[in-house]
């Protein structure tokens, strides 16, 4: 069982157009994390969010933490092949001790210029 | 500065053999985590390190799997012997004070194992 499912699984969108990902969990987390990973490397940190309701933009990327923190999501604005890749979402479960990161299940992004 | 270096980039080995994936972390991070990924399962934490001790390794998915910090700035992760279920990519990840800070993650080993 995944503990954040993420939909869609894939997309793929004409270049210029605006799209939304989601991660979603039954579980309460402390704080998310949204990474980007493009083929043949390992993915790299794009923002953390930490307090329900959170909203973090980076340049056409906007994020948002649920007000429950139970879910997340990651708007793009104007999409560019280079937003290709696959977008993992990770979260912080609150389990104080034992506090180690889980990764969603990915949405694998194609812009198509 | 360099980051997650991790050898090999590309392994492919037969079923039955040793294969040994390495990695050195970034100079100073505290953690050191080993990370498994497929198309069927995602990205999977196998173990993890804080200042060099395993901590949780209830990833691991069995005895064939095992892994060593014999110091700060390297790390191994062993298969004996591997199986062709084990072809996957096989990540290292560092990160700096906290197990749930930022990770800076390596480019991968990628296993087949025919």
């Amino acid at each position: 069982t995944q503990l954040l499912e993420q939909s869609p699984q894939f997309l793929s969108i004409q270049e210029g157009e605006n799209l939304t990902v989601y991660c979603n969990s039954s579980s309460v987390f402390s704080s998310l994390q949204w990474y980007r990973q493009e083929p043949g490397e390992g993915p790299v940190l794009l923002v953390t969010v930490v307090t329900g309701g959170e909203v973090k933009k980076l340049k056409r990327l906007t994020f948002q933490f649920g007000d429950a923190r139970k879910d997340s999501s990651l708007h793009i604005t104007a999409a560019q092949p280079g937003d290709t890749g696959l977008y993992l979402c990770a979260g912080t479960l609150l389990n104080f001790g034992n506090e180690k990161l889980t990764f969603g299940t990915g949405t694998r992004l194609t812009i198509i210029p | 500065d360099a980051g997650v270096i991790q050898s090999p980039r590309h392994e492919v080995t037969e079923m039955g053999q040793e294969v040994t994936l390495r990695c050195k972390p970034i100079s100073g991070h505290d953690y050191l985590f080993w990370y498994r990924q497929t198309m069927m399962r995602g990205l999977e934490l196998l173990i993890y390190f804080n200042n060099n001790v395993p901590i949780d390794d209830s990833g691991m998915p069995e005895d064939r799997f095992s892994a060593k910090m014999p110091n700060a700035s390297f790390s191994t992760l062993k298969i004996q012997p591997s199986e062709p279920r084990d072809s996957a990519v096989y990540f290292c990840a560092s990160s700096f004070l906290e197990i749930t800070g930022e990770l800076f993650f390596g480019e991968g080993s990628r296993l087949t194992v025919l």
